[in-house]
């Protein structure tokens, strides 16, 4: 199993961009979160959706964040216009939720910087 | 409502010594209680997780948490830390079937030659 796989790894661009992050799931999971991690405000919660359906949204900072999962095996967030506080990194996790608490597997991140 | 506490930001120890990275944490009712670890550069691993079976619970890499209801702690132990064992853990609760997590603000583990 290849595990959650994010791209790009890496990315930097100028203030007013859009950003667009990729995330590719674990096989067979039918739940999928997206997480930012700064040194400031540590791990935060931004949006889970279970079977594509995105159930918590109270995580997005503002207008110009939003996600989609328009299918199993792929999920995108998008920063329109992006800014420099949005520099962080930005994790997307998956897990099989059924009848208990499954942890969840994280990417390896896209740490997105903002100039 | 529910929430985790790590006691400490920053713990040293020198290789070879015991680990203690300690957790409390706040739950209406019974939670399940995960630790991870994020080495630089990388995404978050799954230590160990706690899910009202046993209340020691063994993990990766020689770890260990004890869930201690009456003390509402969950905290870390590995008896002879190395030098891989330098990270940053959390400390994790997830109060509902949603899968939803509350991260802890993380301690930054510290060891030394």
């Amino acid at each position: 199993d290849a595990g959650v796989i994010q791209s790009p790894r890496h990315e930097v661009t100028e203030m007013g961009q859009e950003v667009t992050l990729r995330c590719k799931p674990i096989s067979g999971h039918n739940s999928l979160f997206w997480y930012r991690q700064t040194m400031m405000r540590g791990l935060e919660l931004l949006i889970y959706f279970n079977n594509n359906v995105p159930i918590d949204d109270s995580g997005m900072p503002e207008d110009r964040f939003s996600a989609k999962m328009p299918n199993a095996s792929f999920s995108t967030l998008k920063i329109q216009p992006s800014e420099p506080r949005d520099s962080a990194v930005y994790f997307c996790a998956s897990s099989f939720q059924g009848s208990g608490n499954s942890p969840l597997h994280f990417g390896n991140g896209t740490r997105l910087t903002v100039t | 409502a529910q929430s985790v506490t790590q006691l400490d930001s920053h713990v040293s120890v020198s290789e070879g010594t015991p680990v203690l990275l300690r957790c409390n944490y706040s739950s209406s009712y019974s939670p399940s209680l995960f630790w991870y670890v994020q080495h630089p550069n990388k995404g978050l691993q799954l230590l160990l997780k706690y899910t009202s079976a046993a209340t020691l619970v063994k993990g990766i890499n020689g770890f260990e948490a004890e869930f201690k209801k009456s003390e509402t702690s969950f905290h870390l132990t590995k008896p002879s830390a190395h030098m891989s064992d330098a990270a940053e853990y959390f400390c994790v609760v997830s109060p509902s079937n949603t899968g939803k997590l509350i991260f802890g603000q993380g301690t930054t583990l510290q060891v030394k030659p």
